[in-house]
């Protein structure tokens, strides 16, 4: 089956330090998804690309976060520099866009800041 | 703006119990409506959905009409069993040319054997 891959899986790293998540989208899909979930927030939306461009980014912490798609391969999502805030699982889906289309998850990175 | 709200959790039941999760959306346009089951340690996989008013999304049990009247989306199921333990999420998007897709919160269902 299909699936978005990303990696890695766990990240624990020390404040102050760069964290670089990736995610391989679904071959075909022209959508790609950053989403931060955490227990008090729930699942939030930080940023989102169709075809390669960035439509939306307003979720995300502009001083530190940063996302790109290199490739309609890969996507990533870089933390520069890393807070204790930022712990969290990270989710990267992709989809078709359009109406009623649904999204595909990746397992997510679980980070840990210390 | 659009959104989504959804009862919050957790729900606890027996197994074999009736499930009812809640949720209402508020949204410009005509939006498609989802819920998104997420099992320990995994990301979120579509559950069903509905794209147009009184459509009913079905699978695995689980049951969901999209009532335009009262702008709800509410989740069902007869008999639950403890494979059905997991947070659960409603989600919209619309027609209004962006492709994103807003959540709820999520509710955490716990079934007890």
């Amino acid at each position: 089956d299909a699936r978005v891959t990303q990696t890695p899986r766990h990240k624990v790293t020390e404040m102050g330090q760069e964290v670089t998540m990736r995610c391989q989208p679904i071959l075909g899909h022209n959508t790609v998804f950053w989403y931060r979930q955490t227990m008090m927030q729930g699942l939030e939306l930080l940023a989102y690309f169709r075809n390669r461009a960035p439509l939306d980014d307003s979720g995300m912490p502009k001083d530190r976060f940063s996302a790109e798609m290199p490739d309609a391969t890969l996507a990533t999502l870089k933390i520069q520099p890393s807070e204790p805030r930022d712990s969290a699982v990270y989710f990267c889906a992709s989809g078709l866009g359009g109406y009623g289309e649904k999204l595909f998850f990746g397992s997510g990175t679980q980070l840990s800041v210390l | 703006g659009n959104s989504v709200t959804q009862m919050e959790g957790p729900v606890t039941l027996s197994e074999e119990a009736f499930l009812t999760i809640n949720c209402t959306y508020t949204a410009t346009g005509y939006p498609s409506l989802f819920w998104y089951v997420q099992y320990p340690g995994e990301g979120l996989q579509l559950l069903l959905k509905a794209t147009k008013a009184d459509d009913k999304g079905s699978n695995k049990g689980f049951e969901a009409t999209y009532r335009k009247e009262t702008t709800s989306f509410h989740l069902e199921k007869g008999s639950v069993q403890v494979s059905d333990s997991a947070v659960y999420f409603c989600a919209l998007s619309t027609t209004l040319g962006d492709d994103k897709i807003i959540f709820g919160k999520g509710t955490r269902l716990h079934i007890l054997p």
